[in-house]
């Protein structure tokens, strides 16, 4: 069974720039999570999407948006890039419900540098 | 979310017992307790979880106190690669959103 794969796995963009991330979810799993992770904040949700719905976001400027497609992959787009947007973001995937709406497989993570 | 506390850092004997322990003292009565871990650059890993009662599978056992404000992780036989940071985290099961700490860096010792 395939994981969930993200990619770019590794990028580089200047301030002010965009960007867009993908991840394939699990074969089955309709919810996507994304999460960024930085050394001084940590791991820190940023939304969820199930059946191309956002059902939860966390506390992140609208700089950060995301979207899911009808087979479940999904983009997130960072806007006008800020030195701060440097971190791994990751992705993750789970059945969407229930208990196990929080068992969560994640991706190996794309790991953004803003210059 | 119940707040979770965790020890910054433990270091365990290779082929001993890991035991990560996590206090939730403040966790209500519909919240789980999830455990994952990191391996340094890598995604988070998912272990274990419960809500009542001790869980095990084949990676680890959860042992929930009968209060319920607290857990302790259990690695039988610890490995080298088994160092990473573990975080605990105490979640309503349909919440779809986790509340990651600073975790428990856990360095296996040969």
């Amino acid at each position: 069974k395939a994981g969930v794969t993200q990619t770019p796995r590794y990028l580089i963009k200047t301030r002010g720039q965009q960007v867009t991330l993908s991840c394939s979810p699990i074969s089955g799993h309709r919810s996507v999570s994304w999460y960024q992770q930085t050394p001084g904040q940590g791991l820190q949700f940023l939304f969820e999407y199930f059946s191309e719905t956002q059902r939860n976001k966390g506390n992140f400027p609208g700089r950060f948006s995301g979207r899911q497609f009808s087979n479940s992959r999904s983009e997130m787009n960072v806007s006008t890039l800020e030195l701060g947007d440097s971190a791994l973001y990751l992705c993750a995937s789970s059945l969407g419900s229930g208990p196990g709406a929080n068992v969560l497989t994640f991706g190996a993570g794309s790991r953004l540098t803003v210059l | 979310d119940a707040k979770t506390t965790q020890p910054t850092s433990m270091d365990c004997a290779e082929g001993r017992a890991a035991n990560l322990p996590c206090n939730h003292s403040t966790i209500s009565g519909n919240e789980y307790v999830y455990w994952y871990r990191q391996i340094h650059s890598q995604g988070p890993q998912y272990i274990i979880h419960g809500l009542k009662n001790n869980e095990t599978n084949e990676m680890a056992s959860l042992i929930i106190t009968e209060d319920r404000k607290s857990s302790t992780l259990i690695l039988p036989h610890a490995t080298l690669r088994d160092t990473a940071v573990y975080y605990c985290i105490v979640n309503l099961g349909s919440a779809r959103q986790l509340t990651f700490g600073s975790g428990t860096q856990l360095t296996v010792l040969p």
